[in-house]
This record gives structure tokens, C-alpha cells and sequence, in this order.
């Protein structure tokens, strides 16, 4: 079990640029959940998947979010012409029935 | 929707004292609740769960929490604090074992020694 991972770490990019990240999860897991987490807030809910099926998303996913899961293991969130107020840590989690279990993370910072 | 409280931003403690961080949470049916743990520019470390059963549940790095529905409470508890226990800790509820979570805003806990 190497647990949750996700890359990049950090990401800089300019204010109208797209980025994507990936996130691995734990590999028995059919569930993934992507948060964001802006300063001094707890984790927001964003979207998950069961498997391949995107099941859920949140009204704070706007249109210039997409997030996959093509074969079911890891996932991508892309997002479209970034705005400065996307900069975040956007969390990756898979579950089994005992919880889920977090990544490290991937700090964005749109300039 | 459910929604969680935690009522204390900041909670300073002396190394070896007792700890309490309180949660509240409003949830209409039996809530499965969280505590997670993160350390500067970490992810978040699961603490401890409770889904149903004994109200008092043990979990990692000595910390317990108690149940108790009558209050909508879920507080985390460590009889003696160690320095390395200073980090943000986070409360959070969920409708089922693997459903979305939704947390608190978190109470940072500072360790003097």
C-alpha cells in the first residue's frame, strides 16, 4: 500500500493558462474524491468517481472544470483559463469502507 | 445539506497537558463522523472514525473522541500532548461509510513546551 499520490506538488501558472493534474489512488479503492482547500478553510467537496462513473459534482465545479477517470484507477482535473481565484490545494482521496485517506496534495498558484 | 462547527480557531496547550477539541456537526440521520489531521503543506491524516456502535472511539497517535448525539458533538481528545502533535485538525461528516466528506474549517493547535 503506497497510499495516495498526486502531481505535481506545486504548480505556477499565468492567469488564463490551462493546467491538469493527476492523482493515484490507493490501488484496491474504487472510489476518488477531488477537495479544494483555500487558506484557513477546510477541504471543499468538489467530485467524485465510483470506478469510471463520475457520480457527483459540486456547484463549485464551474464549466472551466473537468475532472476523468478513464479506467477506473488514477484521475486528472483540468482546469480551463485559470483565474487567480483557483489558487488553492486541490486534494486527491480514495475510499474503501473505512474512510477515505488523502494525498499530499497539489498547491496551484495562478499568478 | 449537513455542516460541522468547530468553534475554537487556534488552541495553544503545554506539552504533556490534556486536549479537547470540540465539534459540532447538524446532520438530519446518523451522521459517520471524522477527525483528520494535517501538518503544514501536508495532506490530511485520518484520526479516527466513528460509523456506529460504541460511542468512545480509540484512534491513532493516542486520540480518542466521544459520540454524542444528544449534544451533535464529536470531540477530540488526548490525555497528554506531545510537541509533535502541533498541526491543524479538521472534523468532518459524511452521510455513508465512502460518501463525500464535509468539514470544519478547522482548529490549529499550538504545543508550547
Amino acid at each position: 500500500d503506497t497510499g495516495v499520490s498526486q502531481d505535481p506538488r506545486h504548480k505556477i501558472t499565468k492567469r488564463g493558462q490551462n493546467v491538469t493534474f493527476r492523482c493515484d489512488p490507493i490501488s484496491e479503492h474504487n472510489r476518488l474524491y477531488w477537495y479544494r482547500q483555500t487558506l484557513g478553510q477546510g477541504p471543499e467537496f468538489l467530485t467524485y468517481f465510483q470506478n469510471e462513473a463520475q457520480l457527483e459534482k459540486s456547484r463549485l465545479l464551474s464549466d472551466r472544470f473537468s475532472a476523468e477517470r478513464p479506467k477506473g484507477s488514477f484521475s486528472t482535473l483540468e482546469i480551463q483559463r485559470t483565474e487567480q481565484g483557483d489558487s488553492a490545494m486541490y486534494l486527491c482521496a480514495s475510499s474503501n469502507l473505512s474512510g477515505q485517506y488523502f494525498g499530499p496534495g497539489t498547491r496551484l498558484t495562478v499568478l | 445539506a449537513q455542516s460541522v462547527t468547530q468553534p475554537d480557531i487556534h488552541i495553544t496547550v503545554s506539552e504533556g497537558a490534556s486536549l479537547e477539541l470540540r465539534c459540532n456537526y447538524s446532520y438530519g440521520a446518523t451522521p459517520y463522523l471524522f477527525w483528520y489531521v494535517q501538518s503544514p503543506g501536508q495532506g490530511l491524516q485520518l484520526l479516527l472514525k466513528y460509523f456506529s456502535g460504541d460511542t468512545l472511539v480509540q484512534g491513532i497517535k493516542g486520540f480518542e473522541a466521544e459520540f454524542k448525539r444528544s449534544q451533535s458533538s464529536f470531540n477530540l481528545r488526548k490525555p497528554s500532548v506531545h510537541w509533535s502533535d502541533a498541526a491543524e485538525y479538521f472534523c468532518a461528516v459524511g452521510t455513508g461509510t465512502a460518501s463525500k466528506l464535509t468539514f470544519g474549517t478547522g482548529t490549529r493547535l499550538q504545543v508550547t513546551l
